[in-house]
């Protein structure tokens, strides 16, 4: 089945800790996304990826980081100076991101939650 | 601005009524503008969606209403259904820098009574 996976479903981050997302797709698309979504709030850009090798920041881009070494996979990476990151955690991705008419498929997502 | 206002919050609707969900955008580079609809703990998945070259686009129970002079489009639910209890994300899809972007609504979280 040709979808988007996120894993873990559910990842617990100690205090200080840097936690790692993963994002995996074989649909083949070139642009890759990651979203938070808190209550309320719907969902804010944090990274996104027209290419491989190349990303660039979103809305929300401070305190995280990615890497786009392969075109399938778009690790997320929550680093220790994401001051509040619990979160729900959704990645997307679309056959191209300059096209218009292009749909975002989004996967299950990723629960943060410091403690 | 890239933002896309979203209303109301939540929603209450009696099974068979009508939902109504409203959004606003103010930067006309937007170009595709999609609906999403999410279940708890699931991630979005596409509703419906409409150019602003065309006013309505009906699929089934689903109807988005698009206003460009107003920068206006909202989304209605015909004969509402329980199954049809989750949160309805607006969107907008446009070109800014050189990169494509899709801005998301803040989320209504419909309820459909029995």
């Amino acid at each position: 089945d040709g979808g988007i996976t996120q894993s873990p479903k559910y990842l617990f981050r100690k205090e200080g800790q840097n936690v790692t997302l993963s994002c995996e797709q074989n649909l083949n698309h070139d642009a890759m996304y990651w979203y938070r979504q808190d209550p309320g709030q719907g969902l804010r850009l944090i990274y996104y990826s027209q290419i491989v090798n190349d990303f660039q920041k979103g809305d929300i881009a401070e305190g995280y980081s990615v890497s786009r070494e392969k075109k399938e996979s778009f690790p997320l990476t929550v680093t220790s100076a994401q001051k509040n990151p619990t979160a729900f955690y959704l990645c997307a991705s679309s056959p191209s991101g300059g096209q218009m008419n292009t749909e975002a498929f989004f996967g299950q997502g990723t629960r943060l939650t410091v403690v | 601005q890239q933002q896309v206002k979203q209303s109301p919050q939540s929603l209450i609707v009696q099974k068979g009524g009508i939902s109504i969900i409203n959004c606003a955008y103010e930067n006309t580079a937007f170009d595709y503008f999609p609906w999403y609809q999410q279940f708890p703990g699931k991630g979005p998945a596409l509703l419906i969606a409409i150019r602003p070259d065309v006013s309505e686009k009906k699929e089934g129970r689903f109807t988005i209403s698009f206003n460009k002079s107003a920068k206006q489009f909202s989304l209605h639910i015909m004969d509402s259904q329980p199954g049809d209890s989750a949160t309805y994300f607006c969107a907008a899809s446009g070109v800014f820098g050189s990169a494509r972007q899709l801005t998301f609504g803040s989320g209504t979280q419909l309820t459909v009574l029995p």
